[in-house]
């Protein structure tokens, strides 16, 4: 079974730039999950769906991070301008269902803001 | 809200040793709780959970109980692999939203 595929693997830009981070989910994972990890931190949740519809996106800084997932399947995450601080490991996850279903991690994308 | 506090690292052991990581946690409600550890160069994958009081996860050698008493889930593992070096996270689910919330990882380094 493939794992959650994720690319780029590695993103250098310099602030106020944009950039977009593409997440194909497990096949048949009805949730799709996005984390920010800081250097040192836990993971954060920014955004999770069900399908193509958002449970939650409360965590997210919706002035200028976005993200979609169309189809229900794969989905992007765009960060538009990026600061300094959204340097960080950006995880992508996904699972069957809701219910305490076993979340499944892709490989992340680092990204540096200079 | 939730919250997840874990030991501090890093930790350094030798093969063989015993390896104890505390974890405690604060959830509005009835949370299931997890380890994570994610190897070198690897994603996080999941290790172990359990998901309601005295319940003891265990897998790979390594055991956590959910104490709900002292609101802790330490993982352990009786005599640690150089193969074992990893960042271990603690986290929670709680009822309701099912999303996870993580401690800040400690990292295991197992000298052989």
């Amino acid at each position: 079974e493939a794992g959650v595929a994720q690319s780029p693997r590695y993103k250098i830009i310099e602030k106020r730039q944009s950039v977009a981070f593409w997440c194909n989910p497990i096949s048949g994972h009805a949730t799709l999950y996005w984390y920010q990890q800081i250097l040192g931190q836990g993971p954060k949740l920014l955004i999770q769906f069900q399908n193509n519809g958002v449970v939650d996106d409360s965590q997210l800084p919706k002035d200028r991070f976005s993200a979609e997932r169309l189809k229900g399947v794969d989905s992007t995450l765009k960060i538009q301008p990026a600061k300094l601080e959204d340097s960080a490991v950006y995880l992508c996850a996904s699972s069957w269902g809701l219910a305490n279903d076993e979340q499944f991690f892709g490989p992340g994308t680092r990204l540096t803001v200079l | 809200g939730n919250s997840v506090t874990q030991m501090e690292g890093p930790v350094t052991l030798s093969e063989e040793a015993f390896l104890t990581i505390n974890c405690t946690y604060t959830a509005t409600g009835y949370p299931s709780l997890f380890w994570y550890v994610q190897y070198p160069g690897e994603g996080l994958q999941l290790l172990l959970k359990a998901t309601k009081a005295d319940d003891k996860g265990s897998n790979k050698g390594f055991e956590a109980t959910y104490r709900k008493e002292t609101t802790s889930f330490h993982l352990e593992k009786g005599s640690v692999q150089v193969s074992d070096s990893a960042v271990y996270f603690c986290a929670l689910s709680d009822q309701g939203d099912y999303k996870l919330s993580f401690g800040a990882g400690t990292t295991v380094t197992v000298r052989a």
